[in-house]
């Protein structure tokens, strides 16, 4: 049973950077029919799409937060990681890491899997 | 605003059927698959339908999904005091090359 595993500060002040680690266990981060992506959830709010990196290292990213977005894979690890800086209070979230399969036309599709999510809160 | 559209809330009696809509363009739904997810209260979302009309094992066939072109739809019959929660559809922006979701639907069992 694939399990996904946020982890990092819950607290972050402005200015700074985000930093999450998603550890994924019962299964490979190198399989070639996933992405593996980040998804956020403001409180109160729906989902927004932030990211997703394939094994090799390609990503995708929101374009609304490109600039400030980077996800990075470590396969050694069977772990994946998002940085998100400078961040701002509008980024206070539950941040969830998920599971995407592969389409055919090679972009991560629907997620299968997710983690159970991490509250990080903005503030000074 | 959320690039795919659905409706804040919807209800039903226990036992009725309902549906939710969700609307997009030729960018996103018109040319991708659509997924549908359920966000019970204080969880993770949790996939319902994928590929348009597909559910993982596991998902009682009460719940059924359609697309038509840039629109899709997800249905729930026999409702459940326990099918209430948050739906979310969800599908990949061929010229933001990104996914998106939409702003969420509210159902609420009567």
């Amino acid at each position: 049973q694939l399990q996904l595993q946020e982890s990092g500060p819950g607290l972050v002040k402005p200015s700074e950077t985000l930093s999450l680690t998603c550890t994924v266990s019962g299964g490979s981060i190198s399989s070639s029919s996933y992405y593996w992506a980040w998804i956020r959830q403001p409180p109160g709010k729906g989902l927004e799409w932030i990211g997703s990196i394939y094994y090799s290292g390609s990503t995708f990213n929101n374009p609304s937060l490109k600039s400030r977005v980077t996800i990075s894979v470590d396969t050694s690890r069977n772990q994946f990681s998002l940085k998100l800086s400078p961040v701002t209070a509008a980024d206070t979230a539950v941040y969830y890491c998920a599971r995407s399969r592969l389409s055919v036309h090679m972009t991560p599709s629907h997620e299968g899997d997710w983690g159970q999510g991490t509250l990080v809160t903005v503030s000074s | 605003q959320s690039v795919l559209t659905q409706p804040p809330s919807v209800s039903a009696a226990p036992g009725q059927k309902v549906t939710i809509s969700c609307s997009g363009s030729s960018s996103n739904i018109g040319n991708n698959y659509v997924s549908w997810y359920q966000q019970l209260p204080g969880t993770a979302p949790k996939l319902l339908i994928y590929d348009n009309n597909h559910r993982p094992s596991g998902i009682p066939d009460r719940f059924s999904a359609s697309k038509s072109g840039t629109s899709a739809t997800l249905g729930i019959t026999g409702l459940q005091t326990g099918d209430e929660a948050d739906y979310y559809c969800g599908t990949w922006d061929s010229s933001l090359s990104a996914g998106v979701f939409g702003g969420g639907t509210k159902l609420t069992v009567l």
